[in-house]
């Protein structure tokens, strides 16, 4: 099994809706959880990273759940600038460990 | 102007060769790591450290190498021992605390 698991996607969204993307984990013992924006053909850069108590950047919303190890991010209002995929990141030890991506694109 | 820089953007190895891929970094971080992406893949750990003069093998070191002689500087050798090294490079820092961030990227290619 893998230590982090994503649906590749790809996610066909029309402007305005909202998506959301799962993520599992597989190890209990993991610390800290991102999400990360990869552009095509660019490095990863944070989007943000999440809480327990769950938190919110403005149309982004994370939420970690760990008795089911597994954390999440919703994009309300989707715009075309959102197409990108979606790394899901957690730490274990101090190393992250990176999900493969979910891929979305926002059609007009 | 802070941040990491990766060069060179792109590199073509020829067979047997080894290449260095530069990282530098401005932002006085103390770790830094180097990962690598293939299509389809979540970045993978190659080599990461945490202080000048010391460095640790990550998930894939086999074929690789690097140097930490300056806290600026973490550049990575691909060896000719590193059969399929076709493959997104991408270099990272932290302070310490994740996250990390990530320079632009070395997209490295065979000849």
């Amino acid at each position: 099994r893998k230590e982090v698991e994503q649906d590749p996607g790809p996610f066909n969204v029309p402007e305005g809706a909202t998506v959301a993307f799962n993520c599992t984990y597989s190890n209990s013992a993991s610390q800290s959880f991102f999400w990360y924006r990869q552009d095509c053909r660019k490095e990863p850069k944070l989007l943000m990273s999440v809480y327990s108590s769950g938190n919110e950047d403005g149309r982004f919303t994370a939420q970690l759940n760990r008795a089911s190890q597994y954390i999440s991010l919703l994009i309300r209002d989707s715009k075309l600038s959102d197409s990108a995929t979606y790394l899901c990141v957690v730490t274990l030890t101090d190393k992250l460990i990176f999900g493969t991506g979910t891929r979305l694109q926002v059609f007009p | 102007d802070g941040g990491i820089t990766q060069s060179p953007k792109y590199l073509f190895r020829k067979e047997g060769q080894n290449v260095t891929l530069s990282c530098e970094q401005n932002l006085n971080h103390d770790a830094m790591y180097w990962y690598r992406q293939d299509p389809g893949q979540g970045l993978r750990l190659i080599y990461y450290s945490q202080i000048v003069n010391d460095f640790q093998k990550g998930d894939i070191a086999e074929g690789y190498s690097v140097s930490r002689e300056k806290k600026e500087s973490f550049p990575l050798t691909v060896t000719s021992a590193q059969k399929n090294p076709t493959a997104f490079y991408l270099c990272a820092t932290d302070e310490g605390r994740q996250p990390q961030h990530f320079g632009d990227g070395t997209r490295l290619s065979i000849l």
